[in-house]
C-alpha cells in the first residue's frame, strides 16, 4: 500500500532563517505531488505542484520554493523565512486523474 | 473559475442528532467530487469520491450524495468521535490534477 511521510511535525524558526520541509511517498511511482498551506479558517492554499521530476508549478508568488529531486520526494524551501510564512504545511500525492489526494500529517511551522 | 462553497461553517450537534453538511459547487464539467475528514493537527483523510449526479456512497454513519449543483454529507446518529472538519473538493474534466477545495465545515458532536 502507498504511504506518505512528511517531517518534521512541528518547527519553530526565527525570522530570516532558512527552511526545508521534506515529503516522501512510498508504494507508487510517478505520483503527482503537492504542497499546501492551511491557515486557520482560510482553507487549503495550493503552493506548488509537480507532475514529474524537476517539473514544478508555482501557484502563489511568495517567499517559498519547491524542488523534486527524486520521483517520490518533494521538498519545500525558503532562504529567509518571514513571519507571514507561519502556518500548517501539508504535502499530498495522487496517482490517476480520478484519484483523490492523499495527505501527509502536516508540519506546523511557527516563525518567531 | 471553479468554486466550492461549504455550509454551514460550523455545526454543533448532540450525540444521536442527525444532520447534513452541504457542498455547493460551480465547475465547468465535473470530473469528481471528493469528501475529506480532517482532525485537528492532522492532514485531511479521504472519505468518498462521487462522479455523477445521483451517485451515493456510504461509510458507517456517513452518506454522501451528489446532484448537478451540490453534494450532501449526511451524518446519521453522530457520535463524539465524528467531530472533525469536513472538506469538499472538486476536479474539472479536461483540467489539471488540481482540485478546488471548500473551506470546510467544523462539526462538533456533544455527548
Amino acid at each position: 500500500s502507498q504511504t506518505i511521510h512528511q517531517w518534521p511535525a512541528t518547527l519553530v524558526q526565527p525570522v530570516g532563517s532558512p527552511l526545508s520541509l521534506e515529503c516522501t511517498v512510498e508504494g507508487t511511482s510517478n505520483p503527482n505531488l503537492y504542497w499546501y498551506r492551511q491557515a486557520a479558517g482560510r482553507g487549503l492554499q495550493l503552493l506548488f505542484y509537480s507532475v514529474g521530476i524537476g517539473q514544478i508549478s508555482s501557484e502563489v508568488p511568495q517567499n517559498l520554493s519547491a524542488s523534486r529531486p527524486q520521483d517520490r520526494q518533494f521538498i519545500l524551501s525558503s532562504k529567509k523565512l518571514l513571519l507571514s510564512d507561519s502556518g500548517f504545511y501539508l504535502c499530498a500525492w495522487t496517482g490517476t486523474v480520478n484519484s483523490p489526494l492523499h495527505f501527509g500529517n502536516g508540519t506546523r511551522l511557527t516563525v518567531t | 473559475e471553479d468554486q466550492v462553497t461549504q455550509s454551514p461553517e460550523a455545526l454543533r450537534l448532540q450525540e444521536g442528532e442527525s444532520s447534513s453538511l452541504n457542498c455547493s459547487y460551480t465547475v465547468s464539467g465535473l470530473r469528481g467530487l471528493f469528501w475529506y475528514r480532517q482532525d485537528p493537527g492532522k492532514g485531511p483523510e479521504f472519505l468518498f469520491t462521487l462522479y455523477s449526479a445521483g451517485e451515493e456512497k456510504e461509510k458507517e454513519r456517513l452518506k454522501a450524495t451528489l446532484t448537478k449543483k451540490e453534494s450532501f454529507l449526511h451524518i446519521t446518529a453522530p457520535k463524539p468521535e465524528d467531530s472533525a472538519t469536513y472538506l469538499c473538493a472538486v476536479t474539472r474534466s479536461g483540467g489539471s490534477y488540481i482540485p478546488t477545495f471548500g473551506r470546510g465545515t467544523s462539526l462538533i458532536v456533544h455527548p
